[in-house]
């Protein structure tokens, strides 16, 4: 299976300072259409896992423009430009183009 | 307003067997492959099994082939999860979500809490 393998896994975090969470696949995510299939999800504290960048740096409907998404082939970033309050909660990264699909290990993003 | 309502969790002793259901509104059901997904009391996210549009194409994590079967309703939007054999690692909250990967909007249920236990 692909292991995808985020840091940090906790990340104590200032309102309005930004903030980094990295991800690597221990194979390329680069599928045969030239696509790169890798997505970063937020699960905010007792709420289902929502989907924030599909393909390493597209945001999905409705995300702010303070969530990026960055990188190519195995290394990739998500970076939160100024913290808000809900952005509290854990934050994953997941590759769908190995089966099965994996998600890293998760990242919790908390207030210092 | 599209949603997807997971149906059937509840606490079954070991060996036993329970069947998930998830009701999908709101976008078009038989457009999309759909997916289970689940995540262990505190644990992190695990795709469980994937369907394709038409439900030919399946597929499942190791650990639970041969054990789970993924199946849907198109005429009914609802996907289904037979669970047998389950096991204690089996137990956490169940998923169902749609499972694209590209610009279409990605929805997941609310959750089905699968408990494993004697």
């Amino acid at each position: 299976d692909v292991v995808m393998t985020q840091s940090p896994l906790s990340l104590p975090v200032t309102l309005g300072q930004p903030a980094s969470i990295s991800c690597r696949s221990s194979q390329s995510l680069v599928h045969g259409d030239g696509n790169t299939y890798l997505s970063w999800f937020q699960q905010r504290p007792g709420q289902s896992p929502r989907r924030l960048i599909y393909k390493v740096s597209y945001r999905d409907s409705g995300v702010p423009d303070r969530f990026s998404g960055s990188g190519s082939g195995t290394d990739f970033t998500l970076e939160i430009s100024r913290v808000e309050a809900d952005d509290v909660g854990v934050y994953y990264c997941a590759q769908a183009i190995h089966w099965p699909w994996t998600f890293g290990q998760g990242t919790k993003v908390e207030f210092k | 307003e599209v949603q997807l309502v997971e149906s059937g969790g509840d606490l079954v002793q070991p060996g036993g067997s329970l069947r998930l259901s998830c009701a999908a509104s709101g976008f078009t059901f038989s457009s999309y492959w759909m997916r289970w997904v689940r995540q262990a009391p505190g644990k992190g996210l695990e795709s469980v099994a994937n369907i394709g549009v038409d439900g030919g194409d399946k597929y499942y994590v190791a650990s639970v082939k041969g054990r789970f079967t993924i199946s849907r309703d198109n005429a009914k939007n609802s996907l289904y999860l037979q669970m047998n054999s389950l096991r204690a690692e089996d137990t956490a909250v169940y998923y169902c979500a749609t499972a694209n990967r590209g610009s279409s909007p990605q929805y997941w249920g609310q959750g089905t809490l699968v408990t494993v236990s004697s």
